[in-house]
């Protein structure tokens, strides 16, 4: 059965703190893994798509990368402003679904 | 970048009732539409993917006769949740895929609460 564990499941950070937010994966035909940003109320924002193992994205403060386990999300210099749930999702096989991760709730502090 | 319409974006209604939601693909055509149900601080869970045209498939442990769910054309599929109970209140949100690129675009979802 595909499978989608995010760690840690809430992470508190003082602006301008690096860290990074984990996603492991098991999947059979791993076609790509999805990150997604959620405010409270809100339908998922589209990040990042990785689709091979050793492939990266970046986007102003956040770098994603995949391995063949698991993704890793980076926030590099956090502003409160990125205090999100951030989403983790994986789409394999022949359909276009996706199964989500429990999700990383970020708290970022001025 | 595409955009994935959902309404209403909060609905109350009675328990016994029965409640639609709308999700239309206002700038690309669909070919298949995802919805997903999320309870307070969980993630999202799929409940069934829809083809125009075609029945809806429903996950596991998804009741097809309660969520019903239409995709009559290419630009909109609808939820429709029969006899609510007050379980039923969660956040609904539907996604689209635009055919082929595997890419999936996301409603902003509909708090249903059922009293």
């Amino acid at each position: 059965e595909d499978q989608v564990t995010q760690s840690p499941e809430a992470l508190r950070l003082q602006e301008g703190e690096s860290s990074s937010l984990n996603c492991s994966y098991t999947v059979s035909g791993l076609r790509g893994l999805f990150w997604y940003r959620q405010d409270p109320g809100k339908g998922p924002e589209f990040l990042f798509t990785l689709y091979s193992a050793g492939e990266e994205k970046e986007k102003e403060r956040l770098k994603a990368t995949l391995t063949k386990k698991e993704s890793f999300l980076h926030i590099t210099a956090p502003k409160p402003e990125d205090s999100a749930t951030y989403l983790c999702a994986v789409q394999a096989g022949d359909t276009d679904k996706l199964i989500f991760g429990t999700g990383t709730r970020l708290q970022v502090f001025p | 970048g595409a955009v994935v319409s959902q309404h209403p974006s909060r609905v109350i209604c009675k328990s016994g009732t029965s409640v639609k939601i709308e999700c239309r693909s206002l700038d690309f055509q669909a070919t298949t539409m995802f919805w997903y149900r999320q309870f307070p601080k969980q993630s999202l869970m799929l409940m069934a993917t829809s083809n125009e045209g075609s029945k809806a498939t429903y996950e596991q442990g998804v009741e097809k006769d309660k969520f019903l769910i239409n995709h009559a054309s290419l630009t909109l599929s609808t939820l429709t949740v029969t006899s609510a109970h007050p379980e039923d209140s969660s956040f609904y949100i539907c996604s689209a895929s635009r055919g082929g690129t595997g890419e999936l675009f996301f409603g902003e979802g509909s708090r249903l609460t059922v009293l």
